[in-house]
This record gives structure tokens, C-alpha cells and sequence, in this order.
């Protein structure tokens, strides 16, 4: 099974900072079809799993452009450019290249100092 | 839009049975897969099931094989989890959650349904 790693697993932010989130896998996600299956999710709290980016870099439709990803093979990062209240949660990476089992990251909790 | 509605959840004991249900409504069920994960309260996710859109292919963690069955009903848009020989670990929120298009991933999440497996 492919081991999804992320860190660090707490951030404190401060409002209006950048912050950014590593997600490392122990294989490539990279596939022949030339797409790379890496996704991010947001769980606000009391709230189910959002995606925000599919296929590394990809952003859902509503997610606010503030939110990007980026990486390859089998280092990613999520990047939020200025943290905003609303963004608090815990964020998950996902592959879905090397399936089954789908596996996810331990999840990272974005919190405000 | 695309909206995902479990139900089924609650409190059994262990060894027993339960059986989720998802509702899916806002887009083409037959065209999609579908998948169950999990979630420990307190922890992260975890993948269970998946079933493609026919439903004759079914792939399983091996945390749950032999023990939890997927199934699907295209004719009324639903999604099943059978949850047999339930034991303490299996106490989470299960969602119910839609294959991304193109992506094999997970795009959207329903709302989650409560298992409490205890004596």
C-alpha cells in the first residue's frame, strides 16, 4: 500500500500569513496518461471532507484561488497565500494512483495562533 | 446539485450487524463509482469500499474484507454498506462519497453517519 506522509501535522497561522502543508508518498503518483493522482481535502470542524485540488494542482470550482497545489512524483505541497478565519480545519492529502486501497495522509490541522 | 444523504447509522454491539444507506441525487448515479470511508472520531480517514458503476466490480480495505459488503441500486440511486461482525474499532462517522471524475478519486462527501460498536 502506498504511505501517504504529511507535515507538519500542526500549524499555527497567523492571519493574513502565508502557510503551506508537505505531502510526501512512498511511490510515484505519476501515471502513463501523463496526470499525476494527488488530491487535497479540507474537513472544517464539525464538517465533512471537501476537495479543494485534484490531480496536484487542479482547483475545485468555489474554492477561493488563495488555495493551490503543486509537486510531483511523489513530493506535494499545498500552499494557502494568505490564511483567512474560515480556513481553519484539518487538511488531508489523498492518492489515488495506486488503488485499491485509496489512502490518505495523517491529516494536518491549521489552527490560528 | 450533487448531494449525498447516509442514514443507518447507530448503536449496536459487538459481533452484530448494521446496514448504511446513501441517497445520491444531483448528477448521473449510473456513471460513477462510489466509495464508503471512514473516519475514528478524533482521527483521519479511512478508505473502505469502493464499487464501480455497474456494480459488478468491488474492491475492500483489508481492515474490513469478509466482514462489510458495497452494493448499489442504479434503478433508485442508492449506495449500501452491510457492516457484519462489527467490532469496537469499527466506531466512526462512515461517508458515502462520489468518484471524481477523470480524477479516481473522491469529490464530493455526504454528511456522514454515526456506528457506535459497544457492549
Amino acid at each position: 500500500d502506498v504511505v501517504m506522509t504529511q507535515s507538519p501535522l500542526s500549524l499555527p497561522v497567523t492571519l493574513g500569513q502565508p502557510a503551506s502543508i508537505s505531502c510526501r508518498s512512498s511511490q510515484s503518483l505519476a501515471y502513463s496518461d501523463g496526470n499525476t493522482y494527488l488530491s487535497w481535502f479540507q474537513q472544517r470542524p464539525g464538517q465533512s471532507p471537501r476537495r479543494l485540488i485534484y490531480k496536484v494542482s487542479n482547483r475545485d470550482s468555489g474554492v477561493p484561488d488563495r488555495f493551490s497545489g503543486s509537486g510531483s512524483g511523489t513530493d506535494f505541497t499545498l500552499k494557502i497565500s494568505r490564511v483567512e478565519a474560515e480556513d481553519v480545519g484539518v487538511y488531508y492529502c489523498m492518492q489515488s494512483r495506486h488503488w485499491p486501497p485509496w489512502t490518505f495522509g495523517q491529516g494536518t490541522k491549521v489552527e490560528v495562533k | 446539485q450533487v448531494q449525498l444523504v447516509e442514514s443507518g447509522g447507530g448503536v449496536v454491539q459487538p459481533g452484530g450487524s448494521l446496514r448504511l444507506s446513501c441517497v445520491a441525487s444531483g448528477f448521473i448515479f449510473t456513471g460513477y463509482g462510489m466509495h464508503w470511508v471512514r473516519q475514528d472520531p478524533g482521527k483521519g480517514l479511512e478508505w473502505l469500499a469502493f464499487i464501480r458503476q455497474d456494480g459488478d466490480n468491488k474492491y475492500y480495505a483489508e481492515s474490513v474484507k469478509g466482514r462489510f459488503t458495497i452494493s448499489r441500486d442504479n434503478s433508485n440511486n442508492m449506495l449500501y454498506l452491510q457492516m457484519n461482525s462489527l467490532r469496537t474499532e469499527d466506531t466512526a462517522v462512515y461517508y458515502c462519497a462520489k468518484e471524481g471524475a477523470a480524477s479516481w478519486d473522491v469529490d464530493v462527501w455526504g454528511k456522514g453517519a454515526t456506528v457506535t460498536v459497544s457492549s
